[in-house]
C-alpha cells in the first residue's frame, strides 16, 4: 500500500521567510503525488501535483515540490511566506488503479505566518 | 472547471434523526465520487468510493447501514447518515476527478459541518 508521512504537526514561519513543508512517500510503484491546501471550514485546494513528467513542480500561490527518488521525498518550499498562507497543509499519494484509484493523505501541517 | 459542489455546508440535528448530504459534480461528470471524514486536527480518512449505478465501496471499519452512499446520476451522490449520534459529529467532505486516470487530482466539496446534539 502506499503511504505519506509529514513529520511535525505544526510549522511556524515569518512573513517573508522560507517556507519549507516535508512529505516523504512510500509506494511499491510510480507515486502520483499531491498537496493540498485546506483554509479553516473548507474543502481542499489542490496546490500541485507530480505525475512522472518534471521532477520539480509548479504549483498555484507560488508554491513548488521536487521529486526526489532517492529520497523518496516530495517536499513544499515557497521562497517568501504571507500572511495569507497560514493553513493547513496535506501531503497525498494517488493508490489504486483507474477511476477507483484513492489517495491516501498524510496527517497535515499546520502552517502559522508570524507578521 | 472542475467544480464540486457540497450542500448543506452546515447541519445541526437531534440525536436519532438522519441527515442527507449531497455532492454534485457541475461542470463534470463523475463516474466515481470519494467521501471523506475529518477529525479535528486529524488528517482525512477515506470512508468510502461511491460508484455510479453501483453499490458503495466501504473501508474498514465504516458501518455501511449508518452512512448510506447513493450514487443515482454522474453528477451526484449522497452521504445519509442515519440514526445519528454526537460521535458522528464531524467535518466531511466529497471528492470526485475528472476522468479516470489515477494521477489526476481529486476535486472536494467545501464540506459539511455536522453537530450532533
Amino acid at each position: 500500500a502506499q503511504s505519506v508521512t509529514q513529520l511535525g504537526s505544526h510549522v511556524s514561519v515569518s512573513e517573508g521567510a522560507l517556507v519549507l513543508l516535508r512529505c516523504n512517500y512510500s509506494s511499491s510503484v510510480p507515486p502520483y503525488l499531491f498537496w493540498y491546501v485546506q483554509y479553516p471550514n473548507q474543502g481542499l485546494q489542490l496546490l500541485l501535483k507530480y505525475t512522472s513528467a518534471a521532477t520539480l513542480v509548479k504549483g498555484i500561490n507560488g508554491f513548488e515540490a521536487e521529486f526526489k527518488k532517492s529520497e523518496t521525498s516530495f517536499h513544499l518550499t515557497k521562497p517568501s511566506a504571507h500572511m495569507s498562507d497560514a493553513a493547513e497543509y496535506f501531503c497525498a499519494v494517488s493508490e489504486g488503479t483507474g477511476a477507483n484509484s484513492k489517495l491516501t493523505f498524510g496527517k497535515g501541517i499546520t502552517l502559522s505566518v508570524r507578521p | 472547471g472542475a467544480v464540486v459542489s457540497q450542500h448543506p455546508s452546515r447541519v445541526i440535528c437531534k440525536s436519532g434523526t438522519s441527515v442527507k448530504i449531497e455532492c454534485r459534480s457541475l461542470d463534470f461528470q463523475a463516474t466515481t465520487m470519494f467521501w471523506y471524514r475529518q477529525f479535528p486536527k486529524k488528517s482525512l480518512m477515506l470512508m468510502a468510493t461511491s460508484n455510479e449505478g453501483s453499490k458503495a465501496t466501504y473501508e474498514q471499519g465504516v458501518e455501511k447501514d449508518k452512512f448510506l452512499i447513493n450514487h443515482a446520476s454522474l453528477t451526484l451522490s449522497t452521504l445519509t447518515v442515519t440514526s445519528a449520534h454526537p460521535e458522528d459529529s464531524s467535518f466531511y467532505i466529497c471528492s470526485a476527478r475528472v476522468g479516470s486516470f489515477r494521477g489526476s487530482p481529486l476535486h472536494f466539496g467545501n464540506g459539511t459541518r455536522l453537530t450532533v446534539t
